[in-house]
This record gives C-alpha cells, sequence and structure tokens, in this order.
C-alpha cells in the first residue's frame, strides 16, 4: 500500500536560517511526489512536484526539494527561512497506476524572529 | 485558490441532520475530488470523481455520498451526521493528466456537528 510519513510534527526555525521538512514515502512503481503549503484559514497551495528526471526540484516562494530514491525521501527545503513561511506542509505521493493522492499528517512549519 | 470555491465556508449542524456541502470550479477540469482534514490524520479522500458519470468511493466514503452534477459541479452530502464528522473538508480538482499535475483546492468548509 501507498504510504506518507513526515516523521516532524512541528519544525521550529529561525528567520534567515535554513529549513527542511522531512517527507518519506512507501509506494510500489516509480512516485509522483508532490508539496502543498496551508495558509491559517486556507486552501492547499501546490508547491512543487517531481515526476521524473532532475532529483532537485524548484518550486514556489524559493522552496525546493530533492528527490532521493535510494532513501525513499522527499524532503522540502528553503536556503532562508521567512516569518511568513510559518505554515502548515503537507507531502503527496500517487504512482502511475492510480489517480489517487496520498497525504502524509503534514508537518507545522513556525519561523522565529 | 478562487478558481474552486465551497460553499457554505461554515457550518454548525445537529446530529442526524442532512447536509450537502458544494463546490464549483471554473478551471474547465474534468476531474474533482472531496477530501475531509483532522489535526494530525492530515486529508483523507472521500469521493472522487473523473467525470460526470464516473464517481469512485475514496479510504471514507461510509456515511458519505456525492452528486456530479456538472463538470464543474460536485456536491457533497452527509445524509445523517455525526459528531465524529466535524471536520474541515476541502474540494479539489485537476486536469485530465491527473496524475502529473497537481490538484487545486478549494478555501475548504469548516463542519461542525453537535
Amino acid at each position: 500500500a501507498q504510504s506518507v510519513a513526515q516523521p516532524e510534527d512541528q519544525v521550529n526555525v529561525a528567520e534567515g536560517n535554513p529549513l527542511t521538512v522531512k517527507c518519506t514515502y512507501s509506494v510500489s512503481g516509480n512516485p509522483y511526489l508532490f508539496w502543498y503549503v496551508q495558509y491559517p484559514n486556507r486552501g492547499l497551495q501546490f508547491l512543487l512536484k517531481y515526476i521524473t528526471g532532475d532529483n532537485l526540484v524548484k518550486g514556489s516562494y524559493g522552496f525546493e526539494a530533492e528527490f532521493n530514491k535510494s532513501q525513499t525521501s522527499f524532503h522540502l527545503k528553503k536556503p532562508s527561512a521567512l516569518v511568513s513561511d510559518s505554515a502548515l506542509y503537507f507531502c503527496a505521493v500517487r504512482t502511475y497506476n492510480t489517480d489517487k493522492l496520498i497525504f502524509g499528517t503534514g508537518t507545522r512549519l513556525q519561523v522565529f524572529p | 485558490d478562487a478558481d474552486v470555491t465551497q460553499t457554505p465556508r461554515n457550518r454548525i449542524t445537529k446530529t442526524g441532520k442532512r447536509i450537502m456541502l458544494e463546490c464549483s470550479q471554473t478551471k474547465g477540469h474534468d476531474r474533482m475530488y472531496w477530501y475531509r482534514q483532522d489535526p494530525g490524520l492530515g486529508l483523507r479522500l472521500i469521493y472522487y470523481s473523473f467525470d460526470v458519470k464516473d464517481i469512485n468511493k475514496g479510504e471514507i466514503s461510509d456515511g458519505y455520498s456525492v452528486s456530479r452534477q456538472a463538470q464543474a459541479k460536485f456536491s457533497l452530502s452527509l445524509e445523517s451526521a455525526i459528531p465524529n464528522q466535524t471536520a474541515l473538508y476541502f474540494c479539489a480538482t485537476s486536469d485530465i493528466s491527473g496524475k502529473y499535475n497537481e490538484q487545486f483546492f478549494g478555501p475548504g468548509t469548516r463542519l461542525t456537528v453537535l
């Protein structure tokens, strides 16, 4: 069965420091991986995706993610965090033979001034 | 995303009442989805529809039903609401290449069942 794990419920980082939000996945077949962000009282917004090709994917708002097949991970990163990055982040996965998106439980990112 | 709208945005109801949540989209997408979000559980798929005549159950469909009235409209019904259906409900859409492309989410409906 497909699954996604976000091992950290919350990540705290000081503004200006690099941030990493972790995601690991378990699928049969090639994974299609996504990151979404949810700001308070808003729906989910797409950040970036990995389908194939370059393992480093760049997305919106300066975020990037690195696909690591051997470690089955797709960690979200940003070189310099902003207070406005504080939000709930979701990793999601789907495979070629299904159109269903499986979400992780979410990681709350708190960036302190 | 303003292209996907949900009504109502907030609803408080009582146990046993019938509730309908509505979703409309102007993106021209064929595929529509209903999710619920619970703290610590992420988003879970309730139902999904690939076109007007194709409706499928998700992982937590019990207690829910849906109607795809048109390409642009997908409604979720709770026939007899119960307190553990209190949650944040999201509608989403994707185009026909859904496996490659992202889903676009509405702003959500916060439902409280007393």
